[in-house]
């Protein structure tokens, strides 16, 4: 079984570029999350989804952010017009629909540089 | 809201020697808890979790926790520390089961020196 897959792994952008990270969760695997850890820190929960609908965007920034799962393809997290306090090492995390054996997998990262 | 505190970003001990990494919750309800391990540019890896049952949870590589809701602690423990050991690990809380963001401390970062 495929784990979690997270491209590019690295990723260079100029300020003001647009930056799209992908993630395909685990097989049979239908909610998805994103999460952000910042140089020196701890990851920090952005958004939750799950097919075709945002459930919880509490974490993320209100502007120049967004995401989405749509019904087929990866999910899809994007940056707009970053700028250098956007660098930080993004992953993306799935879980089954139900079960007590509840675990969030995580994929391997993509590492945003902002130059 | 919830809360999880690790104390101490940084651990070095020897190898063959006790692995102790601390971590306090802060929540409303008993939530569950997990431990994460990330090595070097790796994405992270479940060492182990609490949901409900037995408050002493065993988990890979040889580690287990406790949980005690009198103080509010998840504590990671290791009897002999490895080389293999050295990587940055992560405490984290959810109020529930599936469907539900995890709140992570800030990591303890473990040396193991030979």
């Amino acid at each position: 079984n495929a784990g979690v897959m997270q491209n590019p792994r690295h990723l260079v952008r100029r300020r003001g570029q647009e930056a799209r990270l992908r993630c395909s969760p685990v097989k049979g695997h239908s909610h998805v999350y994103w999460y952000r850890q910042l140089p020196e820190e701890g990851l920090k929960f952005m958004v939750y989804l799950q097919k075709e609908n945002i459930i919880d965007e509490s974490g993320m920034p209100k502007e120049r952010f967004s995401a989405e799962f749509p019904k087929e393809g990866p999910s899809i997290l994007r940056i707009q017009q970053v700028v250098r306090g956007d660098s930080a090492a993004y992953f993306c995390a799935s879980s089954p629909t139900h079960g007590q054996d509840y675990e969030q997998y995580f994929g391997p990262g993509t590492r945003l540089t902002v130059t | 809201a919830q809360s999880v505190t690790q104390l101490g970003s940084h651990v070095s001990v020897s190898e063959g020697a006790l692995v102790l990494l601390r971590c306090n919750y802060s929540s409303s309800v008993p939530p569950y808890l997990f431990w994460y391990v990330q090595y070097p540019n790796q994405g992270l890896q479940l060492l182990l979790k609490y949901t409900t049952g037995a408050t002493l949870v065993k988990g890979i590589n040889g580690f287990e926790a406790e949980f005690k809701k009198s103080e509010t602690s998840f504590h990671l423990t290791k009897p002999s520390a490895h080389m293999s050991d050295a990587a940055e690990y992560f405490c984290a809380s959810s109020r529930s089961a599936a469907g539900n963001k995890l709140t992570f401390g800030g990591g303890t970062r473990v040396l193991v020196k030979p």
